[in-house]
């Protein structure tokens, strides 16, 4: 069966970096478009970033662009999330979720982890 | 970006009842809409897409329906286990976007 399993989760100070990680099983991982979706305490989902399923087209989020990088290693099964300046509104759960096909185009998840969560405070 | 709105943020009804959550599209985004269903501490679990197909698993008395800007989530003989926030999403263009959910809970 299809499983996501996020990590790298913590608590960090405002302006410091962290890296989380999803590594996934139960299916053909470089078949999928991955996303990052996140969930603040308290709020609704919001979307991230979504990588295709080689890696090579990306999309950002308006509210992380230029500080948070997504890419996947295909041989490890693995999405990572790359978390640069980090502000006190970053903190949140931070979900993988799996596209249901392979392209960029690929917005449907189907598939989510159950998060990992990232405390952004001084 | 394009803006969800849900309607109404909070509802408390009866085993048994039937339920409607309404979502609005800032724009027209047939038929890109999704429905999900969250319980405390759980990810999101993805009920509906395309405005109207049910995910493979899901009650058959869960239902969505609407085109263009304007959308609904249908539970059409409420249970217990319906307990849960209901989100919807719109998958039609980047960035992707939610409402803001709406909590259900039953009297």
């Amino acid at each position: 069966q299809v499983q996501l399993v996020e990590g790298g989760g913590g608590v960090v100070q405002p302006g410091k970096s962290l890296r989380l990680s999803c590594t996934a099983s139960g299916f053909t991982f470089s078949g999928h478009a991955m996303h990052w979706v996140r969930q603040a305490p308290g709020k609704g989902p919001e979307w991230v970033a979504a990588v295709s399923d080689d890696g090579n087209d990306k999309y950002y989020a308006d509210s992380v662009k230029g500080r948070f990088t997504i890419s996947r290693d295909n041989s490890k099964n693995t999405l990572n999330l790359q978390m640069n300046s980090l502000r006190t509104e970053d903190t949140s759960v931070y979900y993988c979720a799996r596209a249901d096909c392979n392209t960029i185009e690929c917005k449907r998840t189907d598939y989510w982890g159950l998060g990992t969560l990232v405390t952004v405070s001084s | 970006d394009i803006q969800m709105t849900q309607s109404p943020s909070t509802l408390s009804a009866s085993v048994g009842d039937r339920v409607t959550i309404t979502c609005r599209a800032s724009q027209s985004i047939s038929p890109w809409l999704a429905w999900y269903q969250q319980k405390p501490g759980t990810a999101p679990k993805l009920l509906i897409s395309l405005a109207s197909s049910l995910e493979s698993g899901v009650p058959s008395r869960f239902s969505g329906s609407g085109s263009g800007t304007e959308f609904t989530l249908t539970i059409s003989s409420l249970q217990p286990d319906d307990s849960a926030t209901y989100y919807c999403q719109q998958y039609h263009s980047y960035s992707l976007t939610f409402g803001q959910g709406t909590r259900l809970e039953i009297k």
